[in-house]
């Protein structure tokens, strides 16, 4: 496979704070990005996207930025909720060939303190 | 929105037998699948594109005649484990991409597998 399969490094975070949540994305050539919410359990869940021509977008309480120079994205999320409690996975899209292959980073578990 | 079904949902089985994985896309059709797999605290790893009417697409390292994958209809694929083993055991997940705009990908709750 093509995901990193390393153990997930934690983010603790006080409950109502801002979280900024990092990830290292592989491939230069990616034109759409996307971070997704995992609870215990559950398969992933679409937070929000990006696509490689835009370097921020918002939406409600989160914001995603991208650094193409050094192939960087972040996850933020304002006043930080215990229901935010996750695991959080970066993706690309990577079109090798006019196929389509959605590919995760090695992900982020946040932990929400009350 | 846009449901992905998986069943079932949890399942254990024998070393030596093999498992089958549905996962169906219930309001929507997709022409591709994907299946990922995903051990304890790692991250989602892409097993194979499954394309309906065709044979599906593997990543490098999967075994493609130990995990087998039919797309016979547009809202159905299947993953079946052959010959499992405990190193089997795994969290396996399925998403779908809708063919209509804007062909956004849904992911199935996974399937948990305890080959024992």
């Amino acid at each position: 496979g093509e995901s990193v399969g390393l153990h997930l490094p934690t983010l603790s975070v006080q409950e109502g704070d801002n979280s900024i949540i990092n990830c290292a994305y592989s491939n230069s050539a990616s034109d759409y990005f996307i971070w997704y919410k995992q609870e215990s359990g559950k398969g992933p869940q679409f937070i929000i996207d990006i696509r490689s021509n835009m370097d921020k977008r918002q939406g409600q309480r989160v914001t995603v930025l991208l650094n193409k120079t050094v192939k960087h994205l972040s996850l933020q999320i304002a006043a930080t909720q215990p229901g935010d409690s996750a695991v959080y996975f970066c993706a690309e899209i990577l079109s090798p060939d006019s196929s389509y292959k959605l590919i995760f980073g090695s992900g982020t578990r946040l932990l929400v303190r009350p | 929105g846009a449901v992905v079904s998986q069943h079932p949902s949890r399942v254990i089985c024998k070393s030596g037998t093999s498992v089958k994985i549905e996962c169906r896309s219930l309001d929507f059709q997709a022409t591709t699948m994907f299946w990922y797999r995903q051990f304890p605290k790692q991250s989602l790893m892409l097993m194979a594109t499954s394309n309906e009417g065709s044979k599906a697409t593997y990543e490098q390292g999967v075994e493609k005649d130990k995990f087998l994958i039919n797309h016979a209809s547009l809202t159905l694929s299947t993953l079946t484990v052959t010959s499992a083993h405990p190193e089997d055991s795994s969290f396996y997940i399925c998403s779908a991409i809708a063919e209509t705009p804007p062909y956004e990908q849904y992911f199935g709750p996974g399937t948990r597998l305890t080959v024992t």
